[in-house]
Parts: C-alpha cells; sequence; structure tokens
C-alpha cells in the first residue's frame, strides 16, 4: 500500500510570516501527481496546488510553492507571507498516473496567529 | 459549474438502521471518488466510478456499502445496518479523464447513535 506522511500535527506562524509544511510519500513508481488540499474549518475541502512527478520544475501558485525533492520522496509546501484565512487543515495528497485512487496523509492543523 | 453537491449534509440515524448518501459530480467530470473522513485524520479512499463503471474498491469497503452511479451522472453510497463505527464525513469528489485534480464536496456527515 502506499502511505503518504505528514510529520507535523499542528504548526503556528505569525501573519507574514513564512511557513513549511512536510510530507514524504513511499511509492516505487515513476508516475504519479503531488496535491495538496486545504480544509479550512467545517468547509470544503479545496486544491491548493499539485506537482506531476515528471516536472523538475517545483510548481508554485502565488504564495504557495512546492519543494520537490524526487529521490528523497518529499514534498514540501511552503507558505509566503501567511494570511489569516490560511488557518486550515492541511493534507498531502498522492495518486498514480492513473488517477484511479488517491492518498492522502492525516494532515497538518495550521493556525495563522494575528 | 455549481461545484460537487452532497445530500444529506447531515445524517443521525439508529444503530441497524440502513442510510442512502447523494452526490452530483461537476456536471462534465466522468470521474467520481467517495471517501470516509474520520475527526483528525484525512481522507481515506472508499471507491472510484469512471462513467458508470466501478473501477476501484477499497477493503474499507465492508459487504454492508454498496455505492452505484446508475447513468454516469450522480451516486449513491448505501451503508446497510450502521454501526456505531461507520460514524465519519462522507465526502465525494469528481474530476475529468486525464486531470487528477479532485473537486470535492461539503461531505455528509453521518452519526450513527
Amino acid at each position: 500500500a502506499q502511505t503518504v506522511t505528514q510529520s507535523q500535527p499542528e504548526m503556528s506562524v505569525q501573519e507574514a510570516e513564512t511557513v513549511t509544511l512536510s510530507c514524504t510519500y513511499d511509492t516505487s513508481e515513476n508516475n504519479y501527481y503531488l496535491f495538496w488540499y486545504k480544509q479550512p474549518p467545517s468547509r470544503q475541502m479545496i486544491l491548493v496546488i499539485r506537482q506531476e512527478a515528471y516536472k523538475q520544475q517545483n510548481a508554485t501558485e502565488n504564495r504557495f510553492s512546492v519543494n520537490f525533492q524526487k529521490a528523497a520522496k518529499s514534498f514540501s509546501l511552503k507558505i509566503s507571507d501567511s494570511q489569516l484565512g490560511d488557518t486550515a487543515m492541511y493534507f498531502c495528497a498522492f495518486t498514480y498516473s492513473t488517477g484511479n485512487q488517491f492518498y492522502f496523509g492525516t494532515g497538518t492543523s495550521l493556525t495563522v496567529i494575528p | 459549474d455549481t461545484g460537487v453537491s452532497q445530500d444529506p449534509r447531515h445524517k443521525i440515524t439508529k444503530r441497524g438502521q440502513n442510510v442512502t448518501f447523494r452526490c452530483d459530480p461537476i456536471s462534465e467530470h466522468n470521474r467520481l471518488y467517495w471517501y470516509r473522513q474520520t475527526l483528525g485524520q484525512g481522507p481515506e479512499f472508499l471507491t472510484y466510478f469512471q462513467n458508470e463503471a466501478q473501477l476501484e474498491k477499497s477493503r474499507l469497503l465492508s459487504d454492508r456499502f454498496s455505492a452505484e452511479r446508475p447513468k454516469g451522472s450522480f451516486s449513491t453510497l448505501e451503508i446497510q445496518r450502521t454501526e456505531q463505527g461507520d460514524s465519519a464525513m462522507y465526502l465525494c469528489a469528481s474530476s475529468r479523464t486525464g486531470w487528477n485534480e479532485q473537486f470535492f464536496g461539503p461531505g455528509t456527515r453521518l452519526t450513527v447513535l
């Protein structure tokens, strides 16, 4: 079975500061996709950023960027200029290129402190 | 694009009763997924449809669980003879083939008394 590990159950960051959330995964395949999803309190899950494993360049979406280390099977999320609205659970997720099944980590609860 | 919708949003039932949940995916999405999420955990994959075909089922999906997507549009998830351990949030997500980006619904929170 594939596993996704998020070793930081809770994190906090001061507003306007930068924070990095960690994720590692386990697979023997070469073609896959990685995602970070955000789940605000009592609201539905939304996609933050995605990374194709065949791309060496790290994905960036505005204040969100990833550090994808394929050999180390590591996929961390960096949030710059943190905002109060970034307070949420963040889930790292993995799927193969077929997209038949997604695997999620246990999540990191991020609190942005004003 | 009205997003993924789920009905009901909350369901309270007594142990042993049957419950059915509905998911309406985004209209042009041919892939549909069901997940279960318990408090403090990430979503756990239950099953996956491509159009009307159920292509993947998790070992978590015991014989008390059944899912259908009869016309390749909406889907239903039925739990028979509910147990207290079935209490969870049931999430539905949809995507288009080749995109591998899932759009999630708001979930149905099930409480089994």
